[in-house]
């Protein structure tokens, strides 16, 4: 019983586009969102993170876009760059601090 | 500043034996997590723990122990290791009522047993 889905393994876009991963999320007890990006041999770092009582929240080139009724968040890149390619992971909680229940990821691949 | 160390990076076990993986950080922190992340998959917690010399359950309990004596330092025991142990191990840790940040992760442990 997967809470948190990222339902495309893998997205390709070329470099200078935007890049939209998506993920849903089935219980309406999570009010904080998060997105860690990850590169192979290392752990996941945190990039951007989103709280119920927002619908946007942006960092520079990310922004995430959450939509509590639909229960889904997107993480938009743009411009996307070749440094983005990694496996980008959602996650939700009920609260800072608390348990993380991740996504299976989404492997986005940036062509120069 | 470390962050969040974890050893060794890499381990190969047979069947039936034990290991400790060690996780420490040096950012008085007071929440500390183990996930595991098998190919394909999210990351699945472990074990966490709220502060020193309280620990609880996660998702994915069975064959793992934990302690936690110290802020600092959260290792998980594998005991009777088994190949569905077989996967990448993080730890990580979050200061409570800092927002926005999320955990920090240390770089893995990359576990096979055979």
């Amino acid at each position: 019983d997967q809470q948190v889905k990222q339902n495309s393994p893998s997205l390709s876009v070329q470099e200078g586009r935007i890049s939209i991963l998506n993920c849903d999320y089935t219980n309406s007890m999570f009010d904080y969102f998060l997105w860690y990006k990850k590169y192979p041999a290392e752990g996941p770092t945190f990039l951007i993170s989103i709280s119920s009582i927002k619908d946007k929240n942006e960092d520079g080139r990310f922004t995430v876009f959450l939509n509590k009724s639909a229960k889904h968040l997107s993480l938009h890149i743009v411009p996307s760059q070749p440094g983005d390619s990694a496996v980008y992971f959602c996650a939700a909680s009920p609260g800072v601090g608390y348990k993380l229940i991740f996504g299976s990821g989404t492997r986005l691949l940036v062509r120069p | 500043n470390a962050g969040v160390t974890q050893t060794p990076k890499f381990r190969i076990l047979k069947i039936g034996q034990s290991m400790t993986l060690q996780c420490t950080q040096d950012m008085n922190h007071n929440y500390m997590y183990w996930y595991r992340q098998d190919p394909g998959m999210g990351l699945k917690l472990i074990y966490y723990s709220v502060g020193a010399g309280i620990t609880d359950k996660g998702e994915v309990p069975n064959g793992y122990n934990v302690s936690r004596s110290t802020t600092e330092d959260f290792p998980l025991r594998l005991e009777l290791a088994a190949p569905s142990q077989t996967s990448v191990y993080f730890c990580a840790s979050i200061l409570t009522g800092v927002a926005n940040y999320g955990y920090t992760f240390g770089s893995g442990t990359r576990l096979t047993v055979v």
